[in-house]
């Protein structure tokens, strides 16, 4: 079963920062928070991930709490393409991924 | 290398036949993984592989279905009596090494309809 909860919806206005939360208060000292989304009808992609220090890539930044219990991901410029379902899931050593439900993210011009 | 490859695309079976879909992982990716999706969940875990070694399978792994990965290279999933119920995306992802925290790279996925 998933370990983490994530609001079923956002919107965001295009242009403007998106900001999806993720709760993961039962996760294990050596377990990684990733993100992945999903545009329709193809595979996940990941965007990032991080154990305790806040992390950027070209893609987005993640910031995850002093208590490691919660997460935010947060994509700077939202565009119209960044329309997806976004999944934040707690992982060790390359071992499975469980995926929840996500968050479905509508970008609005 | 393009990046995780499975085949076919698309697949569409009457109920009770057998299917196997394939997959390509990235080269020199040892870890393996299946997942079932379908409308509106997310990807549900099914097994996974660290080269030709199945690891881990999950309760959802029925008797009906086997996965393989021989050479530790390409892996095939086969779904014996196909059920209405099977009707899914089957997607598969490989990372690049056990050991350590590295991102998993899914394929396109395999759409399954079971008429």
């Amino acid at each position: 079963d998933a370990k983490t909860t994530q609001p079923p919806s956002m919107d965001c206005a295009e242009g403007r920062a998106a900001n999806l939360p993720c709760n993961h208060s039962t996760i294990s000292g050596n377990e990684y928070v990733y993100w992945y989304r999903q545009i329709h009808s193809q595979g996940p992609q990941y965007i990032i991930h991080g154990l305790k220090n806040n992390e950027t890539n070209e893609m987005a930044s993640l910031i995850i709490t002093e208590d490691r219990k919660s997460s935010t991901l947060i994509l700077p410029h939202a565009t119209l393409r960044d329309t997806a379902v976004y999944y934040c899931i707690v992982r060790v050593n390359n071992n499975d991924m469980r995926f929840g439900a996500g968050t479905r993210l509508t970008v609005k011009p | 290398d393009t990046g995780v490859s499975q085949d076919p695309r698309h697949k569409i079976t009457k109920r009770g036949q057998n299917v196997t879909f394939r997959c390509d992982p990235i080269s020199e990716h040892n870890r393996l993984y299946w997942y079932r999706q379908t409308l509106g969940q997310g990807p549900e875990f099914l097994t996974y592989f660290q080269n030709e070694a199945q690891l881990e399978k999950s309760r959802l792994l029925s008797d009906r279905f086997s996965a393989e990965r021989p050479k530790g290279s390409f892996s095939t999933l086969e779904i014996q009596r196909t059920e209405q119920g099977d009707s899914a995306m089957y997607l598969c992802a490989s990372s690049p090494r056990t050991g350590g925290n590295t991102e998993a790279f899914f394929g396109q996925g395999t759409r399954l309809t079971v008429v």
